[in-house]
């Protein structure tokens, strides 16, 4: 089955330093993949669409500056959380699709 | 009106009860309807699939379709505390089209 590879699983960082978390398909392509965000008790926010080969989309609200995207190429799409500020603190979750939505397994980053 | 509504909960129940957990859609085009299962601090992994109408099976799981009313449900017989997890539904219209999730609900089977 479709498998979806996300890394690190947690990372602790400092205040205005910046994470890249990876997401990879490992027996598929995908021109797309998601971006998601969670905090504790709620359910996934989508925060953007990552397209190969080109920019991604956005969700209102999210800041495109802080939250760099790359997916380039089709097997792996980069969220880069810039000047991590503690309310940057969540669990960020990737997602592809093949034929229906694979997710990787969370990254819970931890910004002090 | 949300494309998807879902009662977050959370539920809990005793080990062993039935569990029903539903969602309701707007959209009559919908004909792809998945649920998904997300254990604290994980990943949602794909739980059950079904296509327009009807119920399918799988274990101790139900997933059930009814396009008429627009409502979708999951049943989890015999539950375990190892179901205790939060259970997104989700739809589409067309695998190429997107896909709508609901809010989620958090289960909770107390042994």
């Amino acid at each position: 089955g479709a498998v979806v590879s996300q890394h690190p699983s947690w990372v602790i960082c400092k205040s205005g330093t910046s994470v890249k978390i990876e997401c990879r398909s490992l027996d598929f392509q995908a021109t797309t993949m998601f971006w998601y965000r969670q905090f504790p008790k709620q359910s996934l926010m989508l925060m953007a669409t990552s397209n190969e080969g080109s920019k991604a989309t956005y969700e209102q609200g999210v800041e495109k500056d802080k939250f760099l995207i790359n997916h380039a190429s089709l097997t792996l799409s980069t969220l880069t959380v810039t000047s991590a500020h503690p309310e940057d603190s969540s669990f960020y979750i990737c997602s592809a699709r093949r034929a229906l939505y694979t997710f990787g397994s969370g990254t819970r980053l931890t910004v002090v | 009106q949300k494309e998807v509504e879902q009662d977050p909960g959370p539920l809990s129940v005793p080990e062993g009860a039935i569990v029903s957990l539903n969602c309701t859609y707007s959209n009559s085009a919908f004909q792809y309807f998945m649920w998904y299962r997300q254990y604290s601090r994980k990943g949602p992994e794909l739980l059950m699939y079904t296509y327009s109408s009807g119920n399918k099976e799988d274990g101790r799981f139900t997933a059930q379709v009814d396009k008429s009313s627009k409502y979708i449900s999951l049943f989890i017989r015999d539950s375990q505390p190892s179901d205790s997890a939060t259970y997104l539904c989700a739809m589409s219209a067309n695998t190429g089209n997107q896909f709508y999730f609901g809010t989620g609900t958090s289960l909770t089977v107390i042994p």
